[in-house]
């Protein structure tokens, strides 16, 4: 089954504490990139990359890392959290055509105390 | 900077109501339009889409949205809602990333509109 997952899907941390949340697609698609999703403000971009070993800065890059070392993987690393990326968070992928649909994993809550 | 503004934040409609939920973009040149939704606890999936051709598109469940490039809209529309149309509803745009062309193009999401049907 064509799907994007990610994991964990429900985090509680403390402010500070490094943390990674992963995320993987098995369609082969080249573009994967990260949203964050906060009541009022819609969808808004992290990060994103074209292809492996390519990755951009989205709208709202700060506090966030990613790597592309893998078609398939994404990774989310937040170095050191703070409570203002308490949020919902999505990973998505598609091929990198334009206008190509975009798949979204089943999203990560992260609250960050 | 393209945006993209859905100006209904929150609706309640009764079943069998008709639903029409507005959005516009403000990118000139040449777009690709986008209807995703998301049921409560779930993620986004895409209800219809618009590359290019006929302006009025068909989507899942009864859903269509048109195409008014004159107005820079795309306006998503059901006849007759249902309780289980009770959802987030996401207005996106494919664009290119800056007026320079530069060949990359990117999504841009609509806040969202938060939909109620009373059963």
């Amino acid at each position: 089954e064509a799907q994007v997952t990610q994991n964990p899907r429900y985090l509680i941390t403390v402010t500070g504490k490094k943390l990674t949340v992963t995320c993987s697609q098995n369609m082969n698609h080249e573009y994967m990139s990260w949203y964050r999703q906060d009541p009022g403000l819609g969808l808004r971009q992290i990060y994103y990359s074209m292809n492996v070993e390519v990755t951009d800065k989205g709208d709202v890059p700060e506090g966030y890392k990613v790597s592309r070392k893998e078609k398939r993987n994404f990774p989310l690393i937040l170095e050191s959290p703070s409570p203002n990326q308490t949020s919902l968070y999505f990973c998505a992928s598609r091929t990198s055509g334009v206008g190509e649909t975009q798949y979204f994993g089943p999203g990560t809550r992260l609250l960050v105390l | 900077a393209q945006s993209v503004s859905q100006h209904n934040h929150h609706v309640i409609l009764s079943e069998a109501a008709s639903l029409e939920l507005g959005c516009n973009y403000s990118y000139g040149g040449t777009v690709n339009l986008f209807w995703y939704v998301q049921y409560p606890g779930q993620h986004l999936q895409l209800l219809l889409k618009y590359f290019s051709g006929d302006p009025l598109v068909k989507g899942i469940k009864g859903f269509e949205a048109e195409f008014i490039k004159s107005k820079f809209s795309f306006n998503l529309r059901k006849p007759s809602v249902q309780w289980s149309d009770t959802a987030e509803y996401f207005c996106a745009v494919n664009a290119p990333l800056d007026d320079l062309a530069s060949g990359t193009y990117k999504y841009i999401f609509g806040t969202g509109t938060r939909l109620k049907v009373l059963a």
